[in-house]
């Protein structure tokens, strides 16, 4: 049973460019979620996709936006990137279906940004 | 908005003791989940709580829902080497907390 994967591993792009990552949710989830994670700081949301609509936002600006597919995968793309958007990037995969909303991450997208 | 408090921020401990860490709020939630986060690595459910009082176990972790469903603690036994990490409590999707920071002691 294949967890949460997510890809590129690490990224390096340089000012004003656009970035995309992608993520395929645990088998059998629904409901993909992703994350900012600063070094040394908590994970902070960003926004939740269900049945392929933004469903959740988190307070981060229209630059960061995402797209959800009918197999359930997502991406995440930054527009303009800034200095400060250098991060972990996590996504995290959840079933709405079931009673219970446990999230399970993947490894993340190490994004650094010149 | 609603957070998350955790204590310690970190803390130093010998291999063999027991850890306890808290997490806080000043609102009501309804689900507390403990994750665990090597450095580089996504985040590892740990424990999952549910019911105001609930008591759970995870081999050598312990996790209680406090009965004002404001606050939850960890517990870990015998701390152990690869306890080293960043232990988070959540309710998900929007809110993480800081982050209890745990280093031991070989």
């Amino acid at each position: 049973d294949a967890g949460v994967t997510q890809s590129p591993t690490h990224l390096i792009k340089t000012r004003g460019q656009q970035v995309t990552l992608r993520c395929s949710p645990k088998s059998g989830h629904d409901t993909v979620s992703w994350y900012q994670q600063a070094l040394g700081q908590g994970p902070q949301f960003i926004f939740q996709y269900y049945e392929e609509e933004e469903r959740q936002r988190g307070n981060f600006p229209d630059r960061f936006s995402g797209h959800q597919f009918p197999n359930y995968s997502s991406e995440l793309n930054v527009n303009a990137l800034l200095l400060g958007d250098s991060a972990l990037y996590l996504c995290a995969s959840s079933f709405v279906g079931g009673v219970y909303n446990e999230q399970f991450f993947g490894p993340g997208t190490r994004l650094t940004v010149l | 908005g609603q957070q998350l408090n955790q204590s310690p921020q970190s803390m130093f401990i010998q291999e063999g003791e027991d850890v306890s860490m808290n997490c806080t709020s000043s609102s009501i939630f309804n689900t507390w989940l403990w994750y665990k986060q090597d450095p580089g690595e996504g985040p590892v459910l740990l424990i999952a709580l549910y019911k105001a009082g609930e008591l759970t176990s995870n081999g050598r972790l312990t996790a209680q829902f406090g009965i004002t469903r404001k606050d939850s603690f960890l517990n870990i036994s015998a701390s152990i080497p690869s306890d080293v990490g960043i232990y988070f409590c959540a309710s998900p999707p929007r809110i993480f907390g800081t982050g209890t920071r745990l280093k031991v002691l070989a």
